[in-house]
């Protein structure tokens, strides 16, 4: 079946580092790709998405690019700051018959220090 | 406007105690799914229901999880004789009429459950 799998965690960074969080995955066709993200105490909400191959989403400063040939969509950042300290979820989506369902990797947890 | 709403957002319930958790979601929104959060794993799918159609529930862990969804709006997710391992963060997300697989999903900020 369709899986996501992404960089393990925890991730600890110093402000303005740059950050990378890795993810593929497996798709029987051409899923739609979203990074999440969960602040501390908040529910998930949609960071960015890609809809097909090439396509890069982008969103307060945080880029991924649907990469077909490696089946991945790495999430990056230039240089983060303390308020993106988060839980970031990789995910795919793919319409099976009646039902849409979406498949999440098992997040990476990052902390950003002052 | 109001969000996706859960409650409780805490709840501590004893081995064997059957336990009730609410959705009720975007006012509008048609679909309306329950995922569950464990401890170092991503989201698993739970239940779906779009509409009046009949729910897909097929990643429902075993037959002691139920839930309905009445007049196709407020949401309940039952779970009879609670194990241990039921131990988790209940989200639910709903999503608006005519959502595709391309559409983001918005979530409440979900129920934690502690079985003691």
């Amino acid at each position: 079946g369709d899986s996501v799998t992404q960089m393990e965690g925890p991730v600890t960074l110093s402000e303005e580092a740059c950050l990378t969080i890795n993810c593929t995955y497996t798709a029987t066709g051409y899923p739609s790709l979203f990074w999440y993200v969960q602040y501390p105490g908040e529910g998930l909400q949609l960071l960015l998405k890609a809809t097909k191959a090439d396509d890069k989403g982008s969103n307060k400063g945080f880029e991924a690019t649907y990469r077909k040939e490696t089946t991945s969509f790495h999430l990056e950042k230039g240089s983060v700051q303390v308020s993106d300290s988060a839980v970031y979820f990789c995910a795919s989506s793919f319409s099976s018959g009646s039902a849409r369902q979406l498949t999440f990797g098992s997040g990476t947890q990052l902390t950003v220090l002052p | 406007g109001a969000g996706v709403s859960q409650s409780p957002s805490n709840k501590v319930t004893e081995k064997g105690k059957d336990v009730e958790l609410r959705c009720d979601p975007i006012s509008g929104h048609t679909a309306l799914y329950w995922y569950r959060q464990s401890l170092g794993q991503g989201l698993e799918f739970l239940i779906y229901f779009q509409g009046n159609s009949a729910p897909d529930k097929s990643g429902l862990p075993s037959d002691r999880f139920s839930a309905e969804r009445t007049g196709g709006s407020v949401s309940t997710l039952t779970i009879q004789r609670t194990q241990q391992e039921d131990s988790a963060v209940y989200l639910c997300a709903s999503t608006p009429p005519g959502s595709s697989y391309n559409s983001p999903l918005h979530f409440g900020n979900g129920t934690r459950l502690t079985v003691t």
